[in-house]
């Protein structure tokens, strides 16, 4: 069944083709991001996390990207496949807190 | 390894009844988070529990409580239900600290008629 919101931003990219997916965070002092992937009957998966003092951070076929002078996340996906098409969150959080800040979230849609 | 298990997925309450759903965290993850996730409202936290401990709480009001046991299985309960609270609420474990990676449960579908 559906876990998420029913008027989420939508990509929809070609199969194959690169994703980015961009996120605003809301607090300047959160020096903790973390990336999720939703599918719909599940929790949130992990996908790659970021600390604040580092910009960017690879994984395998994802890229976090930070730029903290404007509060701004994204997630780059390489070659996108039909097994991407899930809600992306990002989230944020300090050290010193156990609560994360999600973000609204953004539906990727791949295209055969 | 086992995943974070959560009891039951899918639960159908009358509005002013009680309700009390569990999470079984990773085994040795000692940290046991609880969100709730509306369309509306999104992903929000509830509150947070480290050996036995709250730890951290969301704003939500005290209909929402919480509890951990020495195993670190959690329970949340939600008293004298409302039709807002009709939610999936999700369970996440790590291992300690507010910057491990947190494992999601699949999550539990509240329903309130």
């Amino acid at each position: 069944g559906e876990s998420v919101g029913l008027h989420l931003p939508t990509l929809s990219v070609q199969e194959g083709d690169n994703s980015i997916i961009n996120c605003a965070y809301s607090n300047s002092a959160s020096d903790y991001f973390i990336w999720y992937k939703q599918e719909s009957g599940k929790g949130p998966q992990f996908i790659i996390d970021i600390r604040s003092n580092m910009d960017k951070r690879q994984g395998q076929r994802v890229t976090v990207l930070l730029n903290k002078t404007v509060k701004h996340l994204s997630l780059q996906i390489a070659a996108t496949q039909p097994g991407d098409s899930a809600v992306y969150f990002c989230a944020e959080t300090m050290d010193s807190s156990y609560k994360l800040i999600f973000g609204s979230g953004t539906r990727l849609l791949v295209r055969p | 390894k086992a995943g974070v298990t959560q009891t039951p997925r899918y639960l159908i309450k009358t509005r002013g009844q009680q309700v009390t759903l569990s999470c079984s965290p990773i085994s040795g993850h000692r940290s046991v988070s609880w969100y709730q996730q509306t369309p509306g409202q999104g992903l929000q936290f509830l509150f947070e529990y480290f050996s036995e401990t709250q730890r951290n709480k969301g704003n939500f009001p005290g209909r929402f409580s919480g509890r951990q046991f020495s195993n670190s299985r959690s329970e949340m309960n939600v008293s004298t239900l409302e039709l807002g609270d009709s939610a999936l609420y999700l369970c996440a474990s790590s291992v300690s600290a507010g910057d491990d990676e947190q494992y999601f449960g699949p999550g539990t579908r509240l329903t309130v008629t």
